[in-house]
């Protein structure tokens, strides 16, 4: 199975800074067709998990442009510019690339 | 517009089986898989299998193989899962989310609400 490892595992930002969380995958999640088959969930508490980002890098329908996606391979980071209260909740990652999808252990984001 | 809705808690014994609903609406059910993902209380995400709709595929992970079992209703859009020889282990929320067939990526863009299964003696 792809391992998935989050870091860091919590963090508390002020509003309107940026925060950025890393996802490493233990084998690589480039596919043949070019694309990393990695996504970025957010779960806002008391809710289900909402997709934030698909391929990487690719922004889902409806998410802001504040949330960002970067990297290739196994090293990934999920960007978060201008945080808002709203943006609480615990963030991650998972490989869309084989079976079992696996997902990373999460980070938790406070708003201070 | 797009919904998931699955069916409500569950309270069930140690050994007994449960069954969640997950039904569809707002798209075409036979052009997405559904997966089901589970959450222990204060943990994290775990997958545990995918069904296509269309031919009832359906792919579990290894550590859910012989007690889970995914099935669909075309006819009712609606795709269950059945969890049996429960342990205290399984108490979590369920999800399910979809995942378009034809193409990859925006997968699992919609989830359902979770339904809550606790098994106690």
């Amino acid at each position: 199975d792809i391992v998935m490892t989050q870091s860091p595992l919590s963090l508390a930002v002020t509003p309107g800074a940026s925060a950025s969380i890393s996802c490493r995958s233990s084998q690589s999640l480039r596919h043949n067709d070019g694309y990393n088959y990695l996504d970025w969930f957010l779960q806002k508490p008391g809710q289900s998990p909402q997709l934030l980002i698909y391929f990487g890098s690719d922004r889902a329908s409806g998410v802001p442009d504040r949330f960002s996606g970067s990297g290739s391979g196994t090293d990934f980071t999920l960007t978060i510019s201008r945080v808002e209260a709203e943006d609480v909740g615990v963030y991650y990652c998972m490989q869309a690339l084989q079976t079992p999808w696996t997902f990373g252990q999460g980070t938790k984001v406070e708003v201070k | 517009q797009v919904q998931l809705v699955q069916s409500g808690a569950a309270v069930k014994k140690p050994g007994a089986s449960v069954t969640i609903a997950c039904k569809a609406s707002g798209y075409t059910f036979t052009t997405y898989y559904i997966h089901w993902v589970r959450q222990a209380p204060g943990q994290g995400l775990e997958w545990l299998g995918i069904i296509n709709p269309s031919d009832a595929y359906t792919k579990y992970a290894q550590k859910f193989q012989g007690r889970l079992t995914l099935t669909g209703d075309t006819s009712t859009s609606t795709v269950f899962l059945e969890l049996s020889s429960l342990r205290s282990e399984d108490t979590a929320v369920y999800y399910c989310a979809r995942d378009l067939i034809l193409a990859a990526g925006n997968d699992f863009d919609y989830w359902g609400q979770g339904t809550l299964v606790t098994v106690s003696s």
